[in-house]
């Protein structure tokens, strides 16, 4: 069935690091793929989104690249701030009426 | 604010009491959506309502009882719950159910003792 591997975590960097978190899925179409973000105590937001191959995402500095030969959609951020500590889920929609999260990487940005 | 509203925010029941959780979206969306979450697990998904009609199933215990009586209101009811049925349950909501984004509440955190 359809899956979505996501790096272990906690993330942990230093205000203004590089970022990447590693998504790679299993789908057996031709899925659409979102990054979502979950800040302490609320909700799931969507980050960003990509539908097709080679599609790329982009909001609030963080940009995803939909890699099909890869089967990856790994997320990242050029600068991140302490703002950015959350946890990060990469989901899948293979054209069913459900969602398909991975287990969340927790990212941990320090001053 | 994200369209998507559940009630309680928290709550702490016995193993024998009967509570229900609450969601309801503000978006128009058609397809509503109940999910588990527990720590260092993915998101479960339990129930998928799509206009009005339930879709989805995941093979979840009937202690727990989804009703959707219209497009905007979704409820969970929960009974004789375990202590392992802790987790935080969060609604969702989408317009159209293929391919497309969901939008979350802030989730219930549930505490069974």
């Amino acid at each position: 069935g359809d899956s979505v591997t996501q790096m272990e975590g906690p993330v942990t960097l230093s205000e203004e690091a590089f970022l990447t978190i590693n998504c790679t899925y299993t789908a057996t179409g031709y899925p659409s793929l979102f990054w979502y973000v979950q800040y302490p105590g609320e909700g799931l937001q969507l980050l960003l989104k990509a539908t097709k191959a080679d599609d790329k995402g982009s909001n609030k500095g963080f940009e995803a690249t939909y890699r099909k030969e890869t089967t990856s959609f790994h997320l990242e951020k050029g600068s991140v701030q302490v703002s950015d500590s959350a946890v990060y889920f990469c989901a899948l929609n293979d054209n069913t009426d459900k969602l398909i999260f991975g287990t969340g990487t927790r990212l941990q940005v320090f001053p | 604010e994200t369209g998507v509203t559940q009630t309680p925010r928290h709550l702490v029941m016995g193993m024998t009491n009967k509570k229900s959780l609450k969601c309801e979206q503000h978006l128009g969306h058609n397809a509503m959506y109940w999910y588990k979450q527990s720590a260092k697990k993915p998101l479960e998904l339990m129930f998928v309502y799509s206009l009005e009609e339930r879709v989805e199933n995941n093979s979840v215990p009937s202690r727990f009882s989804p009703e959707c009586p219209n497009s905007s209101h979704l409820f969970l009811h929960l009974h004789t719950l375990q202590p392992e049925d802790s987790a935080l349950y969060l609604c969702a909501s989408s317009q159209g159910h293929l391919n497309t984004e969901a939008f979350f509440g802030q989730g219930t955190r549930l505490t069974v003792v």
